[in-house]
């Protein structure tokens, strides 16, 4: 059951600027993590927010959580060509200790 | 660095054959996980396993099993493949389970064809 939708499903800025996406959920969670998936290439951990923590830092990503608006941001400050890729937000759910992922946002950086 | 090791990168299989795909994590975790995904649909989980010889079913079991004979191992099996099968299958594993859950580390992926 897919749970998290990311915001928008495609993303293209210059080189610098900044990139915002967003995640959606449906049901209580316990934390909220995101993931960065380069081209036909296995998910890499970014960064996880517990449920209640407001706002997280990691190097030029910042990340918030709203549990009262059951969302999330992903915020990448400075963009570069490596950033390119899709990312992925995913829940672990109340009670049910499976993760359960959005269908992504693939975010193109121009150089 | 944990380590997640799927045994092919891309496969091309006939329909009815049994296929077999492996993964094996380095790290003792507990946890390890088989996904697919497909283009707009996000991952989806097809089994999972917190302990050797345990399993799970994930949302999408049928048409796959597992087997989980060493910790470190977990294989997921087409019984018989099917061209609904061709995807890009994810292994992941992670060390805790439940409300404490932390990153999954996942392997590079492999690319099934089913022909």
């Amino acid at each position: 059951s897919q749970q998290g939708e990311e915001d928008p499903q495609a993303l293209s800025i210059q080189e610098g600027e900044n990139a915002t996406m967003n995640c959606s959920y449906k049901t209580s969670i316990n934390n909220l993590q995101w993931y960065r998936q380069n081209s036909g290439r296995g998910l890499v951990h970014l960064i996880l927010i517990r449920s209640n923590e407001r706002e997280k830092h990691s190097g030029r990503l910042r990340v918030t959580l709203d549990t009262s608006k059951k969302s999330s941001s992903l915020l990448i400050t400075a963009s570069r060509a490596a950033d390119t890729a899709s990312y992925f937000c995913a829940t672990d759910v109340d009670s049910n200790y499976q993760l359960i992922w959005g269908a992504g946002t693939k975010l193109i950086i121009k150089p | 660095d944990v380590k997640v090791t799927q045994s092919s990168r891309y496969l091309v299989k006939r329909t009815g054959e049994k296929v077999f795909l492996e993964c094996v994590q380095d790290m003792d975790h507990e946890n390890m996980f088989w996904y697919r995904q497909d283009p707009g649909l996000g991952l989806r989980l097809i089994y999972f396993s917190y302990d050797v010889k345990m399993k799970e079913k994930g949302d999408i079991p049928e048409g796959y099993s597992v087997s989980r004979e060493k910790k470190e191992r977990f294989s997921l099996i087409l019984e018989s493949a099917s061209t609904n099968q061709t995807s890009m299958y994810l292994c992941a594993s992670s060390p805790l389970v439940g409300p404490k859950n932390t990153e999954a580390f996942f392997g590079q992926g492999t690319r099934l064809t089913v022909v």
